[in-house]
């Protein structure tokens, strides 16, 4: 039982690439969210998937896409990476998006766009 | 609009002293609570959490929080903190069917 697995761990881009965060969970979890953290700002919800086939907009979407390709894997997609997109993004995953509100984290993805 | 506000950024203990983190929500109607807590390289955990019932709650390593409806707080507190507790501690709130707000975290730094 892997939990919440996110690929890869470290990139470096340049300005104007293109890359896919990918993330899994094994725990048969519904919910589906991805987070930015920065100093000094905490987490901050960029989109999270409630349920297989959904998608909704976090605190700070712009410049991204996700697809939830099925119960287990939900990516991130930067179409044109921006030095303001320099950041640690954390997948997470939880059993519902109502009261059981208890989010399993992945170990993160450290991206810096030169 | 809901949010979460975590007034001590930067905090340094020597161990075995007594630990206490602000948090505060702004949030209409029925609210659960949460600490996370991020031990450096690795990735956030729960700490513990408030959905009804005991306003005291108690989570692992000894941490417990009070949920005190009255001043919109949930402090997280520790009565003597060891050099293991070296972290970043995030509370967290939700309300009903709503997605939950991080607030921007407090660093804890215990010297031996």
């Amino acid at each position: 039982n892997a939990g919440v697995t996110q690929t890869p761990k470290f990139q470096v881009l340049k300005t104007g690439q293109s890359m896919t965060l990918q993330c899994a969970q094994d725990m048969n979890h519904n919910s589906m969210y991805w987070y930015r953290q920065d100093p000094g700002m905490g987490l901050r919800l960029i989109y999270y998937s409630a349920s297989e086939g959904t998608t909704d907009k976090g605190e700070v979407p712009n410049g991204y896409n996700v697809s939830r390709l099925n119960k287990r894997e939900f990516s991130l997609r930067l179409e044109s990476a921006a030095p303001s997109q320099t950041s640690v993004y954390f997948c997470a995953s939880s059993e519902d998006r109502g009261l059981l509100e208890t989010q399993y984290f992945g170990p993160g993805t450290r991206l810096l766009v030169l | 609009a809901q949010s979460v506000s975590q007034h001590n950024h930067h905090v340094i203990l020597s161990e075995a002293a007594s630990l206490e983190l602000g948090c505060n929500y702004s949030y209409g109607g029925t609210v659960n609570l949460f600490w996370y807590v991020q031990y450096p390289g690795q990735h956030l955990q729960l700490l513990l959490k408030y959905f009804s019932g005991d306003p005291l709650v108690k989570g692992i390593k000894g941490f417990e929080a009070e949920f005190i409806k009255s001043k919109f707080s949930f402090n997280l507190r520790k009565p003597s903190v060891q050099w293991s507790d070296t972290a970043e501690y995030f509370c967290a709130a939700s309300g009903g069917y709503q997605k939950v707000t991080f607030g921007t975290g407090t660093k804890l730094q215990v010297i031996p």
